[in-house]
């Protein structure tokens, strides 16, 4: 199994682009989650879903759309960039989140994003 | 939201145990507490997790005292590769119900010196 495999590793863009940042696992997880990650802020959650077609809002959402149409791929969309989403970005799945599961969350590596 | 308080950072020598502690006061009656290993320009990575007293595995250990406001990772005789940040979680509950909210804090760095 590759586990959680996010593309691409690295992506510059410019203020008022847009991208997508795809997400793929390959271990039928139910539970798909982004977070960005912030020097001195730990992870912040973004949007997560609980399986496909049904999708969350997080912490910290605004400026980001996700969608969920199978299994296997959870894509982080922005709509139009902006300096302060300069992060790195963290592509997370479990089998289940549900009210009384702890799964554990298995991450991909990362995207580092740069928006100038 | 659960918040979770670790030290910023540790240092320790290789060889040595390392004891890293986490408080989170708001805990969930049933919320499990679960921690996190990551190195740099990677995801974080799952060590161990527990409800109460001890869980020990092939990593780690992890001691809960009784009223689950705080919790203790363990690492035996650390080594240079052990050098990386520490994030302890607890599960939120959403207003929806529909799926817990894991909230990461801040992590502790820990680095271990030769």
């Amino acid at each position: 199994n590759a586990g959680v495999t996010q593309t691409p590793k690295f992506q510059v863009l410019k203020t008022g682009q847009s991208m997508t940042l795809q997400c793929a696992q390959d271990m039928n997880h139910e539970y798909m989650s982004w977070y960005r990650q912030d020097p001195g802020m730990g992870l912040r959650l973004i949007h997560y879903s609980v399986g496909a077609g049904i999708t969350d809002q997080g912490e910290v959402p605004n400026g980001y759309n996700v969608s969920r149409s199978t299994t296997e791929d959870f894509p982080l969309r922005l709509l139009s960039a902006a300096p302060s989403q300069t992060s790195v970005y963290f592509c997370a799945s479990s089998y289940s989140q549900g009210q009384e599961d702890n799964s554990p969350l298995h991450f991909g590596n990362g995207t580092r994003l740069t928006v100038t | 939201l659960a918040k979770t308080t670790q030290p910023i950072s540790m240092d320790s020598y290789e060889g040595q145990e390392v004891n890293i502690t986490c408080s989170h006061n708001n805990i969930a009656t049933n919320d499990y507490i679960t921690w996190y290993q990551q190195f740099p320009s990677q995801g974080p990575r799952f060590i161990i997790q527990g409800y109460k007293t001890k869980v020990t595995n092939e990593v780690a250990s992890l001691f809960i005292p009784a009223d689950r406001k705080s919790s203790t990772l363990s690492l035996p005789r650390v080594s240079l590769s052990d050098t990386a940040v520490y994030y302890c979680l607890v599960g939120d509950r959403i207003p929806s119900g529909s799926a817990r909210q894991l909230t990461f804090g801040s992590g502790t760095q820990l680095t271990v010196l030769p």
